[in-house]
C-alpha cells in the first residue's frame, strides 16, 4: 500500500552512539517533516524539507542532523545520542503547502537512549 | 507561542455516550486548517476529520463532528455514540501560512470508554 515506511520501528542506543532514521514516500510528496512525541507535549517538529535537496530547523532542531537527497527519502541523524532523546518519532509527508492538505503520517520509531 | 490548546489531558467516557474534546487556537492568518488525528495504542497517527476557515458548515464524518466557532477561536471534536475502539489519544492541530504552512498540534487528550 501507498504512504510512508519509517525503519527501524524500535531502537535502543546508548548515550554517545550515532543513528540514523529512515523515512520512505512513494506518494511522491514534495514535503516532508520529522516529529519528535514526548507525553504531554504533543508532536513537536525537528526537522523539515520542502523538496528534494532542501531542508530547514523545525521547532526543537539541536542534536539531530536531516538529509533529503531523493525526493522520497527523508533522513534523520543523531550524531551522539543523549537520554533527552528518547522519544517516539515520526516522519509524515504532505503533497501541498496548501492549508486544506493534512499530511500522510508513518508509524513511528520508538527510540530509547540508555 | 503556543497555537494550540487542548486543555483535557484525559476523560472518560461511557459506552454510546457522546464526548467533546476542546481544543482553540491561535492565528491571525484569514486562511487556515484545522485537523483531528487519533492516535491508538498502537501507535499510528490517523487522520480524522478536517475543518476549512472558510467553510461555512461544521465538518462531519460519520460518528465525528467538528464544533468550530471561529470568533472564539474553537474547533472541538464530538465523537457521538462512543465504542470502546474510540479510545486512544486525540490531537488537534492547525495549518496556516506562519512557518512554512506546517502542521501544528496540541498536546493531545486521552479518551477511555468505559463498557
Amino acid at each position: 500500500n501507498a504512504g510512508v515506511t519509517q525503519t527501524p520501528k524500535f531502537r535502543v542506543l546508548k548515550t554517545g552512539q550515532s543513528m540514523t532514521l529512515l523515512c520512505a514516500q512513494d506518494m511522491n510528496h514534495e514535503y516532508m517533516y520529522w516529529y519528535r512525541q514526548d507525553p504531554g507535549m504533543g508532536l513537536r517538529l525537528i526537522h523539515y524539507s520542502v523538496g528534494e535537496g532542501t531542508t530547514a530547523k523545525g521547532e526543537v532542531p539541536d542534536g539531530y542532523n536531516v538529509s533529503r537527497l531523493k525526493k522520497q527519502n527523508f533522513l534523520l541523524g543523531l550524531e551522539s545520542a543523549a537520554p533527552s532523546q528518547t522519544s517516539v518519532y515520526f516522519c509524515a509527508s504532505s503533497y501541498s503547502f496548501r492549508t486544506d492538505y493534512g499530511y500522510t503520517f508513518g508509524s513511528g520509531t520508538r527510540l530509547t537512549v540508555v | 507561542a503556543q497555537k494550540i490548546t487542548q486543555t483535557q489531558p484525559g476523560m472518560f467516557v461511557q459506552e454510546k455516550e457522546a464526548v467533546t474534546l476542546d481544543c482553540t487556537y491561535d492565528t491571525s492568518d484569514p486562511s487556515y486548517g484545522l485537523f483531528w488525528y487519533k492516535q491508538p495504542s498502537s501507535g499510528e497517527m490517523i487522520f480524522l476529520i478536517y475543518q476549512g476557515s472558510y467553510d461555512q458548515q461544521n465538518a462531519t464524518e460519520g460518528r465525528y463532528s467538528l464544533n468550530f466557532q471561529k470568533a472564539r477561536k474553537s474547533a472541538n471534536l464530538v465523537i457521538s455514540a462512543s465504542q470502546l475502539g474510540d479510545s486512544a489519544m486525540y490531537f488537534c492541530a492547525m495549518r496556516d501560512s506562519r512557518d512554512d504552512y506546517k502542521l501544528s498540534f496540541g498536546a493531545g487528550t486521552t479518551v477511555t470508554v468505559r463498557a
